[in-house]
Parts: C-alpha cells; structure tokens; sequence
C-alpha cells in the first residue's frame, strides 16, 4: 500500500517568514494530494489540494507543488501569521478511491 | 465549518465494552469515511461507506464494524474495547459518484477514552 513520509515533524519560524513542509509518497498511482490544518481539539480543515495533472496550485499565501516523478509534493506558506500555528497533515490518494493516506504530521508554530 | 457532525464528542468506557459512534454527513454527501487519530498522530483510514456497503478497508481487526443508513449518516462500532482503542475517532464525507471526487471534508471527531 501506499507510505506517505512527512518532514519536518517539528516547524518554528518567525512571524512574516515562510515555512515549507515536504512530503513523499511510495506509489506513482496517487493522484491527488490534500493538505489539512489541524488546530489543537479541532477538526482537520481542508486547506488546499492538488491533483497529479498540475505541479503547482497556489491560494493567496499558500501553495502546494508536486514532483510526480520523484513523488514528492510540499506545502509553502508564505508572510506566516501566528494564526497559522497548528498542526499540517499531508495525504495521498486515488482521487476516484476511498482511502487517503496521511502523514504523521508537522507542529508549526509561528513565534510573533 | 463543514456539515458534519460527530457525536458524542467525548466518551469513556472501560476495556472490555463496546461502544458505537455516529456521524452525519454533510448535505449533499453520499459516502461517509472513518478514521482513527492516535496521539501525535496522523489519522488512519478504518473504513468508508458508499450505498450503504463497506468500500474499502484498513489494516483493522472486524470488531470494527460500520452501517450507513439511508440518509448517509453512519455509525462505527467497536467490540471488546482494547487500551489501544484510545484515540481520537474521525469521519469525513464525501460525494462520490460518475465522475468520482474523493475530497474529504472532517468532522470535529469523538475521543474515546479506553480505561
């Protein structure tokens, strides 16, 4: 099955920088990538996704590139606000399938 | 906010019970998908439901079990509670169909506490 690998595990970066989260994944079938953003006792909050048709899908400061041939895919943000303190997850996934495989998780932490 | 909705929020049970969680999807979603999040963890895809049939399974035991109704909402049931069961228990919805969408959208979970 498919192994998605998520890094750093940890991010701590200063307000108005950026911040960059990278994910691999294990099998060239998955086509789409969801990023979520889980803040502490919350719900998983779809952010952005992209799927393996396009490399690069940007939203105001955010965007997610992808590398389908050496299967890796990133998220970026761009002027971090302390509201984007949470935890990020990645996932791979058939976009017509049923089950999304998730990354163990980055804590960004956003230090005003 | 999405439209899906977990209850109940919180439970505590002890080695050994059963215990069934529900979910409601949002309007408009068919197909409903249960995860279990550990501690520090990523969620783990336990099953998913479409037409009220499994479609799909994890790496987890059958004391597993789900139903979906009707009207799309589900439950998960869980026999012979473990320890390990303690997690945070997710579902999310989606609308399959023809053309096939696997967006996901969460609700705010059930933490089960397994004493």
């Amino acid at each position: 099955g498919e192994n998605v690998e998520q890094h750093p595990s940890t991010l701590s970066v200063q307000e108005g920088d950026s911040a960059v989260i990278k994910c691999t994944y294990s099998d060239s079938a998955s086509n789409y990538f969801p990023w979520y953003k889980q803040e502490l006792g919350k719900r998983p909050q779809l952010i952005i996704d992209i799927r393996s048709n396009v490399g690069e899908k940007k939203d105001q400061r955010i965007a997610v590139t992808l590398n389908k041939t050496a299967k890796h895919f990133s998220l970026h943000i761009t002027e971090t606000q302390p509201e984007d303190s949470a935890v990020y997850f990645c996932a791979a996934s058939l976009f017509t399938g049923n089950q999304f495989y998730f990354g163990t998780g980055t804590s960004l932490t956003v230090i005003p | 906010e999405t439209g899906v909705t977990q209850s109940p929020t919180h439970l505590i049970k002890t080695r050994g019970q059963q215990v069934t969680l529900r979910c409601s999807s949002q309007s408009g979603h068919n197909t409903v998908s249960w995860y279990q999040q550990a501690l520090g963890q990523g969620p783990q895809f336990i099953f998913q439901y479409y037409r009220e049939e499994e479609n799909g399974r994890g790496n987890f035991p059958p004391r597993f079990s789900g139903l979906q109704f009707p009207n799309y909402s589900s439950e998960l049931n869980v026999n012979a509670l473990e320890l390990d069961d303690s997690a945070l228990y997710l579902c999310a919805s989606s609308l399959v169909g023809r053309a096939g969408k696997n967006i996901q959208y969460f609700g705010a979970g059930t933490r089960l506490s397994v004493l």
